[in-house]
């Protein structure tokens, strides 16, 4: 089965500051891969999703990236403010197509003002 | 707000015991997902159904148990309750597509003493 890795380590970045957050996978490529945000005690929302013959998707502030080669998503928030401060997943289908959203243990990111 | 609702909120049980978790969808979506995460686990995919089919299946243990029913409101029940079980328990929507971004509730808080 796949197995999603992320930073388990807090990120802490200087407001204002890119903040830049790996998501690596194991095995096959998936078609796509999405981004959430999750707070404190709440279910994640979702931000993005990216296709696998997609490099690069934008969306405001965030930027995600996928490199089917390395096996490797990048997620940006520029210009990054305290509000987003969360823990952000990745998640992939590993079933190939049947759904079964799978998501990494997530990177908790602290935007210091 | 997702448009996911999760009854009930917080649970507060006995070792061994049975309880039911609920979760109506979003309206018009099909699927349905259970996702129960710890401290120290993650978020973890429990199970998957499909216009009440189920449909994808992740590590649940069989001590619990699903369904969707034929109005698409699932519940997962919970039996023989462990200390370990303790956990907070997601649901998510998502459309009829492959490739669709899930709709997470607010939880609900299982506490097993």
């Amino acid at each position: 089965s796949q197995k999603i890795e992320q930073n388990s380590e807090a990120l802490n970045i200087q407001e204002g500051k890119t903040a830049t957050l790996t998501c690596n996978y194991t095995n096959y490529s998936p078609a796509y891969l999405q981004w959430y945000r999750q707070d404190p005690g709440r279910g994640p929302v979702f931000l993005l999703l990216i296709r696998e013959n997609e490099k690069e998707k934008r969306k405001e502030r965030l930027k995600v990236t996928f490199d089917t080669t390395l096996k490797q998503s990048l997620f940006h928030i520029t210009a990054s403010q305290p509000a987003d401060s969360a823990t952000y997943l990745c998640a992939l289908d590993e079933s190939g197509g049947y759904q079964k959203v799978t998501f990494g243990t997530g990177t908790k990111l602290q935007v210091i003002p | 707000d997702s448009g996911v609702t999760q009854t009930p909120k917080h649970l507060i049980t006995a070792t061994g015991q049975r309880v039911t978790l609920r979760c109506s969808p979003r309206s018009g979506d099909l699927s349905v997902y259970w996702y129960q995460q710890s401290l120290d686990q993650g978020l973890q995919f429990l199970i998957q159904y499909y216009n009440g089919e189920e449909r994808a299946k992740g590590n649940i243990l069989e001590r619990f148990s699903a369904q969707q029913f034929p109005d698409l409101h699932s519940e997962l029940n919970l039996s023989s309750l462990e200390l370990g079980d303790s956990a907070l328990y997601f649901c998510a929507s998502s459309g009829r597509g492959t490739n669709e971004k899930l709709f997470f509730g607010s939880g609900t808080q299982l506490s097993v003493l």
